[in-house]
């Protein structure tokens, strides 16, 4: 089973600041999704096939990488943003999540 | 609009069964994969298993083989999670999914809680 691991597992930034996190697979993947959760909700596809937004998902956010490393890219914080983020992915017909990253405000 | 209410939750205690179920409505079931995903409380995702279009293929975390089966009936739009020899580290809300195809959890229900304790 691949392992995903992600960093940092809790973050805090300010509005304005380009946030990074990352999803790093145990064993190479073709492609990584991402959702967003917030508290008491179901989680949403937010980027899909590394690096496609979701519907209704703003320009500000971006999923790039390959292979090992993947990663989402916030290019500057607004306070909705504050959710807990997860990256997926899908292989040998078995899925895996990573443990996620929760996303605070400053 | 895609809707996928599930049911079935509750309490049960150790080591025996219970029957989850999700319907269906806002587009062709019988066309999607479908999947559910559970979250014990304060932790995260979990794959549970998946189910092909046509019933005919399903997948299954290694946890849960053999006392797990997901099941769907396509003329009632309903998919199916059975459930057999609860254990305590099964507690989590269950989510329904649909599955387009390229892996992704595209459609979530709003969840069931199942909690297994005596």
């Amino acid at each position: 089973e691949i392992v995903l691991t992600q960093s940092p597992t809790t973050m805090a930034a300010s509005p304005g600041e380009k946030v990074t996190i990352t999803c790093r697979a145990s064993s190479s993947v073709s492609y990584m999704h991402w959702y967003q959760q917030k508290p008491g909700a179901s989680p949403k596809p937010w980027i899909y096939d590394t690096s496609k937004l979701a519907s209704g998902v703003p320009n500000r956010f971006s999923g790039s990488g390959s292979g090992t490393s993947y990663s989402l890219t916030i290019s500057s914080m607004e306070t909705e943003d504050t959710a807990t983020y997860y990256c997926q992915q899908w292989s040998s017909n078995s899925r895996t999540f990573g443990g996620g990253t929760k996303l605070e405000l400053k | 609009e895609v809707q996928l209410v599930e049911s079935g939750g509750g309490l049960v205690q150790p080591g025996r069964s219970m029957k989850l179920s999700c319907a269906a409505s806002g587009f062709t079931f019988s066309n999607y994969g479908m999947a559910w995903v559970r979250q014990a409380p304060t932790k995260g995702l979990e794959w549970v298993a998946t189910i092909s279009y046509d019933g005919s293929s399903t997948y299954y975390r290694d946890s849960v083989k053999g006392r797990f089966t997901i099941s769907r009936d396509n003329a009632k739009s309903t998919l199916y999670l059975q459930m057999n020899s609860l254990r305590s580290e099964d507690t989590a809300t269950y989510y329904c999914t649909r599955v387009p195809g390229i892996g992704l959890f595209d459609y979530w229900g709003q969840g069931v809680m199942v909690t297994v304790s005596s």
